[in-house]
């Protein structure tokens, strides 16, 4: 399966701070989505976008989608000591799963 | 949205015993489903496609007689580790894949992830 990117690999900002990460991927899709993954836990799924969407919200995320660049992001607004984790995206589209290398998020206190 | 569980959550079991991890999809029927494999601090490494009522496909690399994957129903799959030893300690994540309709898009889905350790 085809890996998407997600930029940055990593990121460290203060809390309260709005917080940004970015995935690519390389074929058309039918969704979108972000998952959450604090230190030795499971996936946690946050978002899920269509392809036909341009913007989601959910409480203090807030996801863009563009297919015509074949991206997509991730806002977390007012960030909190325990949105620290890594955060991943993942496509789906008919035949094929694609998903990113992940974000690692780390919120200063 | 979509659910799907995992059990166990963790499991502590000794060098040379099998181990059986359960995935389910809790409220959709999944035809497909996926299983993978996490190392620490890497991403999710796919390990085989199960579809239901027929063999497993594995990706290269991954020994089908040691992971087994069996897809008995549109809810239920289980991944058997056979002969576990201490390399076989990793994360184990199933995904579940809504049942194909002409008109809607597939949608996937993550189950909560098992930690094996095999001591």
């Amino acid at each position: 399966s085809q890996q998407g990117e997600e930029d940055p690999q990593a990121l460290s900002i203060q809390e309260g701070e709005n917080a940004t990460m970015n995935c690519s991927y390389k074929t058309s899709i039918n969704n979108l989505q972000w998952y959450r993954q604090n230190s030795g836990r499971g996936l946690v799924h946050l978002i899920l976008i269509r392809s036909n969407e341009r913007e989601k919200h959910s409480g203090r995320l807030r996801v863009t989608l563009d297919t015509s660049k074949k991206s997509s992001s991730l806002l977390i607004t007012a960030s909190r000591a325990a949105d620290t984790a890594s955060y991943f995206c993942a496509t789906s589209s008919n035949y094929q799963l694609i998903w990113g290398a992940g974000t690692k998020l780390i919120i200063k206190p | 949205g979509a659910v799907v569980s995992q059990h166990p959550s963790w499991v502590i079991c000794k060098s040379g015993t099998s181990v059986k991890i359960e995935c389910r999809s809790l409220d959709f029927q999944a035809t497909t489903m996926f299983w993978y494999r996490q190392f620490p601090k890497q991403s999710l490494m796919l390990m085989a496609t199960s579809n239901e009522g027929s063999k497993a496909t594995y990706e290269q690399g991954v020994e089908k007689d040691k992971f087994l994957i069996n897809h008995a129903s549109l809810t239920l799959s289980t991944l058997t580790v056979t002969s576990a030893h201490p390399e076989d300690s990793s994360f184990y994540i199933c995904s579940a894949r809504t049942s194909g309709n002409p008109f809607v898009p597939y949608e996937q889905y993550f189950g909560p992830g098992t930690r094996l350790t095999v001591t």
